[in-house]
């Protein structure tokens, strides 16, 4: 069955830091790849995709991810992470064959400590 | 209109009442998906609509659970008897079918049962 894990639930990290949140997907075509953040409070909202072209890619806010297809992932990465990114991130796949699923993981709640 | 509208946005509902929680797309948007996330979870699949037709019931929790689009809009998640354990933030998303489109969410119906 399709899935997308998410293999840590909580990470904290200084103001300043590097980031990296880790997304694992498990679908055997090509999957089309997004990821999405809740700030506490606000809905979801669309940092950055993937569906094809270029592996690596840029979203808003300054982060971006890497799909590699070898190791079925899509890891999400900030170079300076500033406190206003503490938010719950969430990665999902898309899939076809007959119908138009959208599955996400279960999450990643990042902590910026100043 | 501009955005996913959702209402109500907060619902306190006795056990055993039915509730009914509506859901706006945006225009123009074929595909729709109900979720529910619970405190601290992630986002679980409910039911997937293309135009009024729901190829995937797959993540309905039971029964109790059902849900219906009329003209390619408006849907409306119904659940009855409810039970505490139903408690949730029932969001609702929509987008174009293509697969590299990504997906708008709405605010969410926060349900609580007493």
């Amino acid at each position: 069955a399709q899935s997308v894990t998410q293999p840590d639930i909580h990470i904290t990290v200084s103001e300043g830091a590097s980031l990296e949140l880790r997304c694992n997907y498990s679908y055997g075509a090509t999957p089309y790849l997004f990821w999405y953040v809740q700030s506490p409070g606000q809905g979801l909202q669309l940092l950055l995709k993937y569906f094809s072209g270029d592996t690596l890619v840029q979203g808003i806010k300054g982060f971006e991810a890497e799909f590699k297809r070898s190791q079925s992932s899509f890891n999400l990465r900030k170079p300076s992470v500033h406190w206003s990114d503490a938010a719950e991130y969430f990665c999902a796949v898309r899939i076809s064959g007959g119908y138009n699923k959208l599955i996400f993981g279960a999450g990643t709640r990042l902590a910026v400590h100043p | 209109g501009a955005g996913v509208s959702q209402s109500p946005s907060n619902k306190v509902t006795e056990k055993g009442k039915d509730v009914e929680l509506r859901c706006d797309p945006i225009s123009g948007h074929t595909a729709l998906y109900w979720y529910r996330q619970s405190l601290g979870q992630g986002l679980e699949f409910l039911i997937y609509f293309q135009g009024n037709s729901a190829p995937d019931k797959s993540g309905l929790p039971s029964d109790r659970f059902s849900a219906e689009r009329t003209g390619g809009s408006v849907s409306t998640l119904t659940i009855q008897r409810t039970q505490q354990e139903d408690s949730a933030v029932y969001l609702c998303a929509s987008t174009r079918v293509q697969m590299n489109t990504e997906a708008f969410f709405g605010q969410g119906t926060r349900l609580t049962v007493v």
